[in-house]
């Protein structure tokens, strides 16, 4: 099945800067990549997602950039604000039936004021 | 719209004991999920339904778990008898479809304690 591992585990960055996390899959079918912020004792929410037929969708502040040939992809935050501090993960699902999604082990994320 | 619903908020059970969580998805949403998320990990798929049938169980250990989904709307997902690692949050999302890349919208989540 599909293995996805996520880098860093933990991120300190001061306002105003970037925070990149990446994300690697081991699913070459793997289509779908969705980008989900939790903050503490919140549900998931989704931030954005990328198919693979784009190599990077921009929303504001976030970006996400996907090499399918190196199986990876990232989250980029740009001008960070204290309200991003929350745990971040990413996720991938195959293409195909009954396919599931399946979820990094996630990045705490503390922008600094 | 309204988002998915969940209860209880919070459980603590010894173990052995038995516990039910509930779920009322997006209206409409025919696809539901169960996730275990343990503390610091993300979430792990336990089943997928589409309506009320099931299409992927693979990680459900169901020596002790079981879940339905009756009439293909709220779902409920049972733990018989308990163990101390089944100490988690218990979230549900649901999601308009399953095989159209469909984004997925989580409920607040069970935090489940087993002592």
């Amino acid at each position: 099945g599909e293995n996805v591992e996520q880098h860093p585990s933990t991120l300190s960055v001061q306002e105003g800067d970037s925070a990149v996390i990446k994300c690697t899959y081991s699913d070459s079918a793997s289509n779908y990549f969705p980008w989900y912020k939790q903050e503490l004792g919140k549900r998931p929410q989704l931030i954005i997602d990328i198919r693979s037929n784009v190599g990077e969708k921009k929303d504001q502040r976030i970006a996400v950039t996907l090499n399918k040939t190196a199986k990876h992809f990232s989250l980029h935050i740009t001008e960070t604000q204290p309200e991003d501090s929350a745990v971040y993960f990413c996720a991938a699902r195959p293409t195909g039936s009954a396919r599931q999604l399946t979820f990094g082990s996630g990045t705490q994320l503390t922008v600094l004021p | 719209e309204a988002g998915v619903a969940q209860s209880p908020r919070y459980k603590i059970i010894e173990k052995r004991q038995s516990v039910a969580f509930w779920c009322n998805p997006i209206s409409g949403h025919a696809t539901l999920y169960w996730y275990q998320q343990i503390l610091g990990q993300g979430p792990k798929l336990l089943i997928q339904f589409q309506n009320n049938g099931v299409v992927d169980d693979s990680q459900l250990p169901k020596d002790r778990f079981s879940a339905e989904r009756l009439k293909g709307v709220d779902s409920t997902l049972k733990i018989q008898p308990a163990k101390l690692e089944d100490s988690a949050v218990y979230l549900c999302a649901s999601s308009l479809e399953w095989y159209a890349q469909e984004t997925q919208y989580f409920g607040p989540g069970t935090r489940l304690l087993v002592l």
